[in-house]
């Protein structure tokens, strides 16, 4: 069975440009989680999906939001990109929502200039 | 504020050592404390995991101590190789909403 899968895996923008990141789920799982992980800090929630409803929202600032699909394919879209939004977006998938144990994908490496 | 306190941030080890990882919380309705390893280029992997109702995991070579009066759980890695060089991280379930908190992370690595 295939694992997480996020795209791409690595973006290079520039400040106040837009951003989305994409991430496929495993085979069957239906719950999406977003995170940001930058050093020093671990990982920072930023949102879950399930049934294509956003259930949970981490304390992150309005130009973070997200999606998902039908096929629980979700996106993730940050606008007016800042410095410090320079991180590693890390994805993961499970098969109901709240899991604890979470799969997570290779994530995407954004890096904002 | 719901925290967990992971330290050291970096940790150097010879092959054959024991690293250990320390992590602590505050909110004593925590209820699961997963351990997470994470190789460079990729995601986090569940390693190993404890309830609060047991003082000792282990499996293989990893063992997780938990003391629940001290609010304190640890990460041992017992004749640690090179190929056990990685990111770990602690977390801790809030069962008032299922969310993992997370710690901030300890870079290994295991000098041949």
């Amino acid at each position: 069975k295939a694992g997480v899968t996020q795209t791409p895996r690595y973006l290079i923008k520039t400040r106040g440009q837009q951003v989305t990141l994409s991430c496929s789920p495993i085979s069957g799982h239906r719950s999406v989680s977003w995170y940001q992980q930058t050093p020093g800090q671990g990982l920072q929630f930023l949102f879950e999906y399930f049934s294509e409803t956003q259930r949970n929202k981490g304390n992150f600032p309005g130009r973070f939001s997200g999606r998902q699909f039908s096929n629980s394919r979700s996106e993730m879209n940050v606008s007016t990109l800042e410095l410090g939004d320079s991180a590693l977006y890390l994805c993961a998938s499970s098969l109901l929502p709240s899991s604890s144990t979470p799969f997570f994908g290779p994530g995407t490496r954004l890096t904002v200039l | 504020q719901q925290q967990v306190k992971q330290s050291p941030q970096s940790l150097i080890v010879q092959k054959g050592g024991i690293p250990i990882i320390n992590c602590a919380y505050e909110n004593t309705a925590f209820d699961y404390f997963p351990w997470y390893q994470q190789f460079p280029g990729k995601g986090p992997a569940l390693l190993i995991a404890i309830r609060p109702d047991v003082s000792e995991k282990k499996e293989g070579r990893f063992t997780i101590s938990f003391n629940k009066s001290a609010k304190q759980f640890s990460l041992h890695i017992m004749d640690s190789q090179p190929g056990d060089s990685a990111t770990y991280f602690c977390a801790a379930r809030d069962p008032s909403n299922y969310q993992l908190i997370w710690g901030a992370g300890t870079k290994l690595i295991i000098k041949p």
